[in-house]
């Protein structure tokens, strides 16, 4: 299994950041993705989930109305676009490939990160 | 929503036992999930539902969970240990994770 994702990004104050993870080494439709970001020196916050099966989605609610996930099946590859970036969404952002039981999930393999810094 | 508490700090000599608690209400009754995360690296999966490891991840790392308290053990502790350690559930159809424990190995 391995996740792999684009490069860091330097955004202003106000703009968008869209932030993509290739999948491999594993039938893409079978699990869902996550993502989560982490703040410098901050835990893990995890943001929301996208199925690339069906597409659908659940954002958790502090996200709500900022984030969306996408995915193209021809490639393997899951997005997470945010808006109306601020300095508190500076944080280096992970996908992470959700593995689920009958009652509970959890991320199994993660990608590199991707740190997006949000600076005037 | 669901909280999980961990101590900011345990350390540990070389070769010695390290025991990071996670505590949340009535948390025995769920699944705990615990991962490594080194400095500048992403986080890893050592423990899954309680007390099961990913293949590739030594037997010195262990789990249990009974109570409020689930708790992450690593025996014969070595430097390459050193890390932040976060305990998980899902609740509500999302992950939540704990604050972090920095294990330090002295």
């Amino acid at each position: 299994v391995q996740l792999v994702q684009s490069g860091s990004e330097v955004k202003k104050p106000g703009a968008s950041v869209k932030v993509s993870c290739e999948a491999s080494g594993y039938t893409f439709i079978t699990y869902y993705i996550y993502w989560l970001r982490q703040a410098p020196g901050q835990g893990l916050e995890w943001m929301g989930m996208i199925n690339p099966s069906g597409g659908t989605t659940a954002y958790a609610q502090k996200f709500q109305g900022r984030v969306t996930m996408t995915r193209d099946t021809s490639t393997n590859t899951v997005y997470m676009a945010l808006t109306s970036l601020t300095s508190d969404d500076t944080a280096v952002y992970y996908c992470a490939r959700g593995d689920c039981s009958t009652s509970t999930c959890y991320s199994d393999s993660w990608g590199q990160g991707t740190l997006v810094t949000v600076s005037s | 929503s669901y909280v999980l508490t961990q101590p900011p700090s345990v350390s540990v000599a070389p070769g010695q036992t390290a025991r990071v608690t996670c505590g949340g209400n009535n948390i025995g009754s769920r699944s705990v999930h615990w991962y490594q995360q080194k400095p500048g690296q992403a986080p890893v999966l050592v423990v899954y539902e309680d007390s099961d490891r990913p293949s590739g991840i030594p037997a010195r790392f262990s789990g249990s969970n009974s109570g409020n308290t689930a708790t992450l053990t690593i025996t014969r502790v070595e430097a390459g240990d050193e890390a932040d350690y976060y305990c998980q559930v899902w609740d509500r159809d999302s992950e939540v994770f704990g604050t972090g424990t920095k294990v330090t190995v002295l």
